[in-house]
């Protein structure tokens, strides 16, 4: 069972543009949420994350959101440039490195 | 400063051959898993160890094995491969920070034909 879910498989986005990437979850004991930039032939990199007893996180171009009550949240990239055009996991954990759980990616193009 | 290191990179196999992926770290971190990467699916846990001499399963387990004797390395054992393990494999060690950050080697290729 998929407990993480990223529903779009990609994403194309004009550089300067906002780049908002979304994702579900089903699991209500999941209480850290973390997002994962991902280059070809490279590993997964940890790019941003947030804990549940926040809404938000900021670090620089990139904001993520929570909605609980939704079991959503979304990563936001402004503005976005040609160089954050990757893939991106949203993953989700209960606090335990054994049980973080991913989403299937986005695959985000971000065109000059 | 290497990080996590996994070899080889690509690998092709026969089914019913074994092979061993290799995964070092020089991080000095308790925590070290393996994933496999498949189209649709994300990253998917296989086998995990908290610290040398403890191991233990994860969404994944199947056809595989895992072994902790040291702190630095962490191997995955395929003992007779089969095509549905095609895929790409990640070892993952655990940050100290204590917010669930990983940090990934490069990635094994292994073909299983």
């Amino acid at each position: 069972d998929q407990q993480v879910k990223q529903n779009s498989p990609s994403l194309s986005v004009q550089e300067g543009r906002i780049s908002i990437l979304n994702c579900d979850y089903t699991n209500s004991m999941f209480d850290y949420f973390l997002w994962y930039k991902k280059y070809p032939a490279e590993g997964p990199t940890f790019l941003i994350s947030i804990s549940s007893i926040k809404d938000k996180n900021e670090d620089g171009r990139f904001t993520v959101f929570l909605n609980k009550s939704a079991k959503h949240l979304s990563l936001h990239i402004v503005p976005s440039q040609p160089g954050d055009s990757a893939v991106y996991f949203c993953a989700a954990t209960d606090g335990n490195n054994n049980d973080m759980r991913f989403g299937a990616g986005t695959r985000l193009t971000v065109k000059p | 400063n290497a990080g996590v290191t996994q070899t080889p990179k690509f690998q092709v196999l026969k089914t019913g051959q074994s092979m061993t992926l290799q995964c070092a770290q020089d991080m000095n971190h308790e925590y070290m898993s393996w994933y496999r990467q498949d189209p649709g699916m994300g990253l998917r846990l296989i086998h995990y160890s908290v610290g040398a001499g403890i191991t233990d399963q994860g969404e994944v387990p199947n056809g595989y094995n895992v072994s902790r004797s040291t702190t630095e390395d962490f191997p995955l054992r395929l003992l007779s491969a089969a095509p549905s393990q095609t895929s790409v494999y990640f070892c993952a060690v655990a940050g100290g920070a204590g917010d669930g950050e990983l940090f990934f080697g490069e990635g094994s290729r292994l073909t299983v034909l």
